[in-house]
């Protein structure tokens, strides 16, 4: 069965420290993608990062990275220098071949000023 | 280009009352996601369409929950009658087909007192 698990509930750092969000999924697919959301209070899902099964090359969007290592099936997110705005609920979430995401618990981040 | 339309966007109604949820996906995405999420919970696929037929309604309680997707264009969820658990937030969700570029609505934030 497929799985994502986000062992970390609540999170709370100060204004530029660094953070990691932690995420270990489960799939016996071979080939599989992985995406990271934010859910601002506002409540939409903002679309951060989608990765294929194939690439396990870390990547750098500005001050986010992501961690992407099969054979720990994990594929973590970090902060860099987090800010206020930052502060939000953070979803890892695999699909289904049908499209289906399988989202896990979610991490909130609370970054103080 | 216009992103993934929901209303109502609070709703709150006694118990055993009835309630209806509207989307509007994006143009031309044929695939239309209806997740539910519990407070403290990730989201969790009710209902899956591809175009106006329903590819997964497994985890959609049929008791009271219906779904329908007329045209394969606008979508809209029904609960009747409400019990105070289906109190979460109603995503809609849009892709183009099962490929794996979904859009999130601001969901409907549902409170049955």
């Amino acid at each position: 069965a497929q799985k994502v698990t986000q062992a970390q509930t609540e999170i709370s750092v100060v204004e530029k420290e660094d953070v990691t969000l932690d995420c270990v999924y489960e799939t016996r697919d071979t080939t599989y993608y992985l995406f990271w959301y934010k859910q601002p209070p506002s409540g939409e899902l903002v679309f951060l990062i989608r990765r294929n099964s194939f690439d396990e090359q870390n990547e750098i969007s500005g001050r986010y990275s992501w961690n992407f290592q099969k054979s720990t099936s994990s594929f973590n997110f970090t902060i860099t220098a987090s800010q206020v705005v930052d502060s939000a609920v953070y979803f890892c979430a695999l699909p289904r071949n049908t499209g289906k995401l399988i989202f896990g618990q979610g991490t909130t981040l609370q970054v103080k000023p | 280009e216009a992103g993934v339309a929901q209303s109502p966007r609070y709703k709150i109604i006694e118990k055993r009352q009835s309630v209806a949820f509207w989307c509007n996906p994006i143009s031309g995405h044929a695939t239309l996601y209806w997740y539910q999420q519990i407070l403290g919970q990730g989201p969790k696929l009710l209902i899956q369409f591809q175009n106006n037929g329903v590819v997964d309604d497994s985890q959609l309680p049929k008791d009271r929950f219906s779904a329908e997707r007329l045209k394969g264009v606008d979508s809209t969820l029904k609960i009747q009658p409400a019990k105070l658990e289906d109190s979460a937030v109603y995503l809609c969700a849009s892709s183009p087909d099962r490929a794996y570029g979904y859009t999130f609505g601001s969901g409907t934030r549902l409170t049955v007192v």
